[in-house]
């Protein structure tokens, strides 16, 4: 099946200090990757939709100029949290849709995100 | 009201059960309806996916779809603890666009 990959898993950090997440599909290309934050007791809520060689799509709320996406190529997305503060502290999920199949999404491990 | 509604439990049964979870959803848009499961501090598991209304099987677990009450549940037979897990529903109105989630519902299965 469709694997979907995230490092690190987890990762703790200083308030003021950048945090990169890697998002990657292991044997599918990903024309679309998706990125989602859940905080506790809560569901995924979407934060920006990536496509390969094209800026992000950010959801209304989400500052872009703190939340830096980057698809370079089929297989990896990046998501850095600039100047994280200890409201970002939460999990951070990403999904990714393979071109050939594209109604079906997969979702990585996620990354939990504690900002000190 | 949200685009999509889930209660969220938790929900309690005994081994062996048969487990009714659903979702009601607002926009006539949804086309793809999916469930996934989620076990704590880890991503969700696509378990279940159908387009448009009507049934789909796979082992222990039974989806349906009901688009003209905008209304989607999952089946679970023979109910395990390791089906112990929170449930969420997903959907969107075209392929390869962003899902909108339901809360996720928390099911304990008790041996």
């Amino acid at each position: 099946g469709a694997v979907v990959s995230q490092h690190p898993s987890w990762v703790i950090c200083k308030s003021g200090t950048s945090v990169k997440i890697e998002c990657r599909s292991l044997d599918f290309q990903a024309t679309t990757m998706f990125w989602y934050r859940q905080f506790p007791k809560q569901s995924l809520m979407l934060m920006a939709t990536s496509n390969e060689g094209s800026k992000a799509t950010y959801e209304q709320g989400v500052e872009k100029d703190k939340f830096l996406i980057n698809h370079a190529s089929l297989t990896l997305s990046t998501l850095t949290v600039t100047s994280a503060h200890p409201e970002d502290s939460s999990f951070y999920i990403c999904s990714a849709a393979p071109s050939d199949l594209v109604d079906e999404q997969y979702f990585g491990p996620g990354t939990r995100l504690t900002v000190t | 009201q949200k685009e999509v509604e889930q209660d969220p439990g938790p929900l309690s049964v005994p081994e062996g059960a048969i487990v009714s979870l659903n979702c009601t959803y607002s926009n006539s848009a949804f086309q793809y309806f999916m469930w996934y499961r989620q076990y704590s501090r880890k991503g969700p598991e696509l378990l279940m996916y159908t387009y448009s209304s009507g049934n789909k099987e796979d082992g222990r677990f039974t989806a349906q779809v009901d688009k003209s009450s905008k209304y989607i549940s999952l089946f679970i037979r023979d109910s395990q603890p390791s089906d112990s897990a929170t449930y969420l529903c997903a959907m969107s109105s075209q392929a390869g666009t962003a899902l909108i989630f339901g809360k996720g519902t928390t099911l304990s299965v008790s041996s």
